[in-house]
């Protein structure tokens, strides 16, 4: 199975800070990582795709980079709907596989 | 629009099977090129891929549960289903239902989810 591997595990930031999670995995993925939002009691919400295309109706606050073994996930500047715990999944072979999650709390 | 709703018991006994079906609505589960998944959720703790099937009744699973794991499809109902033998308290999750886009192939959509006890 491919490992992925996310960092930092939680992240304390204030309303209007830059905020950067990073996910790498354990062998190439090509750009087959997609990012998720999942908020208490609800079900993850896919916010970038491809590594870096913003799902329809995502603000553009978030965005996605990297390519082969690293990527990143910004929010370019905090709202206090974005609190909450992030997710990577690889597509790239099944078993499909999710970090371990990264949990975005207020400051 | 398309939705997704997980439905089925709430509480299941050790060594029993777990069924757990997936009403899709809006829309139709013989979409080609999409894929329907389930997805777990242990309390707490992070996502499970746990298998994908297609409408032609194609199947990947997770190879740490495929002993265990059947998942079907019916297409006159618009519905896919979740079968798992001899539960554990270890299988106690949040099982959510999910489509499966060919682009990244990523799950674009998802089930409420439903929270899936397996207790004495």
């Amino acid at each position: 199975d491919i490992q992925m591997t996310q960092s930092p595990s939680s992240l304390s930031a204030s309303v209007g800070d830059k905020v950067t999670i990073t996910c790498r995995a354990s062998q190439s993925l090509t750009n087959y990582l997609n990012w998720y939002q999942q908020k208490p009691g609800k079900a993850p919400n896919l916010l970038i795709y491809a590594a870096s295309t913003l799902q329809s109706g995502v603000p553009s606050r978030f965005s996605g980079s990297g390519s082969g073994t690293d990527f990143t996930l910004t929010i370019s500047s905090l709202q206090p709907e974005d609190f909450a715990t992030y997710y990577c999944q690889q597509s790239y072979r099944t078993p499909y596989t999710f970090g371990q999650g990264t949990n975005l709390e207020i400051k | 629009q398309l939705q997704l709703q997980e439905s089925g018991p709430g509480l299941v006994k050790p060594s029993e099977t777990l069924s757990l079906t997936c009403t899709v609505s809006g829309g139709s589960i013989s979409t080609s090129n999409y894929y329907w998944a389930w997805i777990r959720q242990p309390p707490g703790k992070g996502l499970e891929w746990i298998g994908s099937i297609y409408y032609s009744g194609s199947t990947y699973y997770n190879p740490s549960l495929k002993s265990r794991v059947t998942i079907s499809v019916d297409t006159s109902n618009n519905q896919f289903s979740l079968k798992l033998t001899s539960v554990t308290a270890a299988d106690t999750a949040v099982y959510y239902c999910a489509r499966l886009g060919p682009t990244s192939w990523n799950f674009d959509l998802w089930g409420r989810g439903t929270l899936v006890t397996v207790s004495s």
